[in-house]
């Protein structure tokens, strides 16, 4: 299957500071890119949809001005959270796709542990 | 509104055979996913079904029928490291994945 690169893996920031995480699709040409957050025992949240070269759509209750996401080129999308505090703390996964190539399964990247202190 | 449903936990003994369903409401259908999710792991892609009939892969099997909006997620001769959590998902009409709360599998030996 294809891969998709997630960076970092894991990542303890101060309160008040912000942090990119950086998503890759590193053999295919993502079209769309989706972000998510998942707390502890529950199921992946999603927060936006990014296609190649627009806006995001973020879902209902996400803050676009907290949880900046640019989806630049094919291959990368970034999710920065902004003035991170420790209720953001949180398993970030992105996941890449391309559906109108043919392309339906959606390929996770390895998911970034967010802790803020 | 759209919406996915499959239990939240079940038990099953080492060696047997467990089904894990999942009904889904969405608008539009353009597949389903079941992924596989260790704890503190992003989840794994098991199988795609974008059409009526079972989909056989080794110890794992998944069912889909359109027509009554449901899959199953049928694991055979279990081993401990299936414990972990089954997500079912669906692409709707706009191709956006939605989720179902996953479904903790529990083996004992």
């Amino acid at each position: 299957g294809a891969v998709v690169s997630q960076h970092p893996s894991r990542v303890i920031c101060k309160s008040g500071t912000s942090v990119k995480i950086e998503c890759r699709s590193l053999d295919f040409q993502a079209t769309t890119m989706f972000w998510y957050r998942q707390f502890p025992k529950q199921s992946l949240m999603l927060m936006a949809t990014s296609n190649e070269g627009s806006k995001a759509t973020y879902e209902q209750g996400v803050e676009k001005d907290k949880f900046l996401i640019n989806h630049a080129s094919l291959t990368l999308s970034t999710l920065t959270v902004t003035s991170a505090h420790p209720e953001d703390s949180s398993f970030y996964i992105c996941s890449a796709s391309s559906p109108g190539q043919g392309n339906t399964e959606a390929f996770f990247g390895q998911g970034t542990r967010l802790t803020v202190v | 509104g759209q919406n996915i449903d499959q239990p939240t936990e079940m038990t099953a003994t080492e060696g047997a055979i467990v089904q894990i369903n999942c009904t889904y409401q969405t608008s539009g259908f353009n597949g389903l996913f079941w992924y596989q999710q260790h704890a503190g792991e992003a989840p794994t892609f098991l199988s795609y079904n974008v059409l009526d009939g079972l989909e056989e892969k080794g110890r794992f099997s998944s069912f889909l029928s359109r027509s009554k909006g449901y899959s199953y997620l049928l694991l055979k001769e279990l081993q401990m490291k299936d414990s972990a959590s089954y997500l079912c998902a669906v692409f709707d009409s706009n191709y956006q994945l939605i989720w179902g709360a996953g479904t903790k599998l529990i083996i004992k030996p």
